[in-house]
């Protein structure tokens, strides 16, 4: 099985910061690398897939980078609305698995 | 537009069998690459990937979990049917449906409102 890690596991910043997550598969995935976001209460809600698409209707301040096993993601510039859990979540074919991360804590300072 | 949404019991004693059902409109489950899938959430913990079939009824489970998950779909009714036996307290959770596109964006890119269970006697 391939397990996913996602550092840190949270993280206080000031709005208009620049925040970066990182997620690590413990094998190759390719770019098969999907980012979420989830806030209190709420289902899941996609950002990025293929580890650097942009998801439609998705602010341009959220971007993803990354291939093999080490994976990147930024908000350029935090915003209120932001605060949330991000999680990666990988996806392989063969033998067909969805894995997410443990996720990521974002709070404002 | 595509929209999903959870149903079942609420609360289910433990060793019983959970069956929820996913009831979606917006896309068809015979059209090719179409999924739709089942994750769930512990109360304040993070997300767990259990099941996924596929328009052809090709069947994903997680491993962990496999041999007391069954993963079915009606396609005629719009529905994909989760069940898990021999429920325990640590199955306590949010089960979420989603649906995935091998075609599109290869990602849970809709999800339905999500259903707490709660495993208790």
């Amino acid at each position: 099985d391939i397990q996913m890690t996602q550092s840190p596991s949270s993280l206080s910043a000031s709005v208009g910061d620049r925040v970066t997550i990182t997620c690590q598969a413990s094998q190759d995935i390719s770019n098969y690398l999907n980012w979420y976001q989830q806030k209190p209460g709420k289902a899941p809600k996609l950002l990025i897939y293929d580890a650097s698409n942009l998801e439609t209707g998705v602010p341009s301040r959220f971007s993803g980078s990354g291939s093999g096993t080490d994976f990147t993601f930024t908000i350029s510039s935090l915003q209120p609305e932001d605060i949330a859990t991000y999680y990666c979540q990988q996806y392989d074919n063969l033998p067909g698995g969805f894995t997410f991360g443990p996720g990521t804590k974002v709070d404002i300072k | 537009q595509i929209t999903l949404k959870e149903s079942g019991p609420t609360l289910v004693k433990p060793t019983q069998t959970l069956t929820l059902t996913c009831t979606f409109s917006g896309f068809s489950l015979s059209t090719s690459g179409v999924g739709v899938g089942w994750i769930r959430q512990p109360p304040g913990k993070a997300l767990e990937w259990l099941a996924l079939i596929y328009w052809d009824d090709d069947k994903r489970y997680s491993p962990s979990l496999k041999s007391r998950l069954t993963i079915t779909k009606d396609t005629s009714k719009n529905q994909v049917v989760l069940t898990m036996t021999n429920m325990d307290p640590v199955d306590t959770a949010t089960y979420y449906c989603a649906h995935w596109d091998m075609t599109t964006v290869t990602a849970f890119d809709y999800w339905g409102q999500g259903t707490l269970v709660t495993v208790s006697s």
